[in-house]
């Protein structure tokens, strides 16, 4: 199964952008990825997913414009611009593997993001 | 959509918990529910999922034998039950709509369970 590798923290100031990075191990380049925003306290938020390439097709409810993806080789990015208070979360992404008996969801260990 | 789980709750070591979580809101019953659960240490680690209308259940290896999952389909809930507690299975759980196949859209609030003697 793959094993999605995030640094664990990061930071930004207010009103720039950051960029997050999901790494999957080798051999799952073309891995479809999630990504999910959870503010202190609370439960996780689907964010988006990034499918075959990178490409994000399908964004959660109520996701700002602000925040978009894509990938390259084994990475998988998120970036928020214009970053705001209300930004300042864990930033996990996920991925799915195998089918049937042998299906199984890996997360990542999560990216703290501090708003400066 | 929303999933509303039950509230916190403490064990004691080697005996069960039953966390549930109640859809409301047009859901439909052919959605499967999974479950995830977050610790310091291990982060989000997904658990397993049912499917309440054909009642299919998968678990990780991990906690086969131990957890089961259920659902009533006349509530719309779905339940979690963990036995032979451990301290370290002290966090929180969450329910989380779908398979995982398409990832997991909508999340209930949590649940935190601690094991403590």
């Amino acid at each position: 199964q793959p094993l999605l590798t995030q640094p664990p923290s990061t930071s930004a100031s207010l009103g720039a952008s950051v960029t997050l990075t999901c790494t999957l191990s080798s051999e799952y380049s073309n891995y479809k990825v999630d990504w999910y925003q959870q503010r202190p306290g609370k439960g996780p938020r689907f964010v988006m997913r990034l499918g075959t390439g990178g490409i994000v097709e399908i964004k959660g409810d109520g996701i700002p414009d602000r925040f978009s993806g894509m990938g390259s080789g084994l990475n998988r990015y998120l970036t928020i611009t214009n970053i705001h208070e209300e930004d300042e979360s864990n930033f996990f992404c996920g991925a799915a593997h195998g089918s049937g008996s042998n299906f199984v969801y890996v997360f990542g260990k999560g990216t703290r993001v501090t708003v400066l | 959509v929303h999933l509303v789980q039950s509230g916190s709750d403490v064990n004691k070591p080697g005996s069960s918990v039953k966390v549930s979580c109640q859809a409301s809101g047009g859901t439909s019953s052919s959605y499967a529910i999974s479950w995830v659960r977050q610790t310091p240490g291990q982060g989000l680690e997904w658990m397993g999922m049912i499917i309440p209308m054909f009642g299919i259940t998968e678990y990780i290896q991990k906690f086969q034998g131990r957890v089961t999952f259920t659902s009533d389909e006349s509530s719309k809930t779905a339940y979690m039950e963990l036995s032979s507690l451990r301290s370290d299975d002290t966090a929180i759980y969450y329910c989380a709509s779908g398979s995982g196949v398409d990832g997991f859209d909508i999340w209930g609030q949590g649940t935190k369970v601690t094991v403590s003697s």
